[in-house]
């Protein structure tokens, strides 16, 4: 079966940082979601890449599909503490379920 | 608001009782997952309905769960004779369709089984 693995496991950052979070897949990516929880919260999808070599980005957040290594990561710029949450990365586990990474937690401290 | 809504948000039982969770997704969407995530771990997909029809089961743990949605619409998660390693919060989310798009996650109902 599908697994994810996500680094790091946490992060801490000064406001204002720059950040790489990763997702490693033990078999290939057909599909790669990247979402965010905040506690208590459902996931709010933040982006799906499907090919290889794919770029995508929304306001400071950037995500890249590397199909060749089955790996994405994801990048925020200029952090701020309204990034703060859990990101979690979810890949396509068949015709109709995702599976997901453990999580990174991100705290930005102002 | 016209996002997935999950009822209720968070359910207190006692060891070995029967509970109900309900998801009402988004209109119009046929597809509808629930998954359980607990702490520390990324959500873990339990069960798909396309229509009425629970088309994958093959996370439901055991035969103590059992999900349906007759309607094709509303969908409750029913859970037999509680343990307290089901203690989690149970997420559902709807799509337009399936293969597999952008899933629309409601809130989540935490379950906490004393």
């Amino acid at each position: 079966s599908q697994e994810l693995e996500q680094s790091p496991q946490s992060l801490i950052v000064q406001e204002g940082k720059n950040l790489t979070i990763n997702c490693t897949s033990s078999k290939t990516l057909y599909g790669l979601y990247w979402y965010k929880q905040k506690y208590g919260e459902g996931l709010i999808f933040l982006m799906m890449l499907q090919k290889g070599g794919e770029e995508k980005s929304h306001e400071k957040i950037t995500a890249k599909l590397d199909e060749k290594k089955q790996q994405s990561s994801l990048h925020i710029t200029a952090s701020q503490p309204s990034h703060a949450g859990i990101y979690l990365c979810g890949a396509a586990g068949g015709y109709n379920k995702l599976i997901f990474g453990a999580g990174t937690r991100l705290a930005v401290h102002p | 608001g016209a996002g997935v809504s999950q009822t209720p948000s968070n359910k207190v039982t006692e060891k070995g009782k029967y509970v109900e969770l309900r998801c009402d997704p988004i209109s119009g969407h046929t597809a509808l997952y629930w998954y359980r995530q607990s702490l520390g771990q990324g959500p873990e997909f339990l069960i798909y309905f396309q229509g009425t029809g629970a088309a994958d089961d093959s996370g439901l743990p055991n035969d103590r769960f059992f999900a349906v949605r007759p309607e094709g619409s509303v969908s409750t998660l029913k859970i037999q004779r509680t343990e307290r390693g089901d203690s989690a919060v149970y997420l559902c989310a709807s799509s337009l369709t399936a293969p597999v798009n952008e899933q629309f996650f409601g809130p989540g109902t935490r379950l906490t089984v004393l």
